[in-house]
């Protein structure tokens, strides 16, 4: 799987939008961004994934650029509840279902 | 619909005991996984099973053993615990969707192994 780079930790104020990059130059063709995030404590939690086209659920937006290389996680409208870490994961599904954590994006929403 | 849901929540053991991390979900996957997240670290994977009966090694699987007889559930041995175990376990499970698929978190179990 393709390796992932997030900042160590963001700032957000509480009502603003909160954008979260992730670098992966390196993912191939047939590669899903992945998101999940943890809340102190708890057990992570899936938030989005993409493999090409920007994504939208009820929790947030995936912006993955034209070339694939960089993907940006969105949260329109981060609240309290939304500090948690935050992990970007390249994997091509399928059969290899296995994902890999790296250490992730701390985001502290601030009142 | 309760989800992942794991038993304990906290242990403590001495060197060298042996215990058994339950994890049981009820929503009929077929794919279940052990990680372990040490302080201040990502979750790293140590067993995974596709089916009952199936299970493989992870990146961590040194010191545990799992079997999956039932699709439910998914225990985890610690079989001669040692201080490098103290760790919080993670079980999670997902369908065995072809792309798009999702892994389930249970709320982990806290060990620290003295």
């Amino acid at each position: 799987d393709a390796k992932t780079t997030q900042p160590t930790s963001m700032d957000c104020a509480e009502g603003r939008a909160a954008n979260l990059p992730c670098n992966h130059s390196t993912i191939s063709g047939n590669e899903y961004v992945y998101w999940y995030r943890q809340i102190h404590s708890q057990g992570p939690q899936y938030i989005i994934h993409g493999l090409k086209n920007n994504e939208t659920n009820e929790m947030a937006s995936l912006i993955i650029t034209e070339d694939r290389k960089s993907s940006t996680l969105i949260l329109p409208h981060a609240t309290l509840r939304d500090t948690a870490v935050y992990y970007c994961i390249v994997n091509s599904g399928g059969s290899n279902y296995k994902l890999t954590f790296g250490k992730g994006t701390l985001l502290t929403v601030n009142p | 619909n309760a989800g992942v849901t794991q038993t304990p929540k906290f242990r403590i053991l001495k060197i060298g005991q042996s215990m058994t991390l339950q994890c049981t979900q009820d929503m009929n996957h077929n794919y279940m996984y052990w990680y372990r997240q040490d302080p201040g670290m990502g979750l790293k994977l140590i067993y995974y099973s596709v089916g009952a009966g199936i299970t493989d090694k992870g990146e961590v699987p040194n010191g545990y053993n799992v079997s999956r007889s039932t699709t439910e559930d998914f225990p985890l041995r610690l079989e001669l615990a040692a201080p490098s175990q103290t760790s919080v376990y993670f079980c999670a499970s997902s369908p065995s969707h072809t792309y798009d698929y999702e892994q389930y978190f249970g709320p982990g179990t806290r060990l620290t192994v003295t």
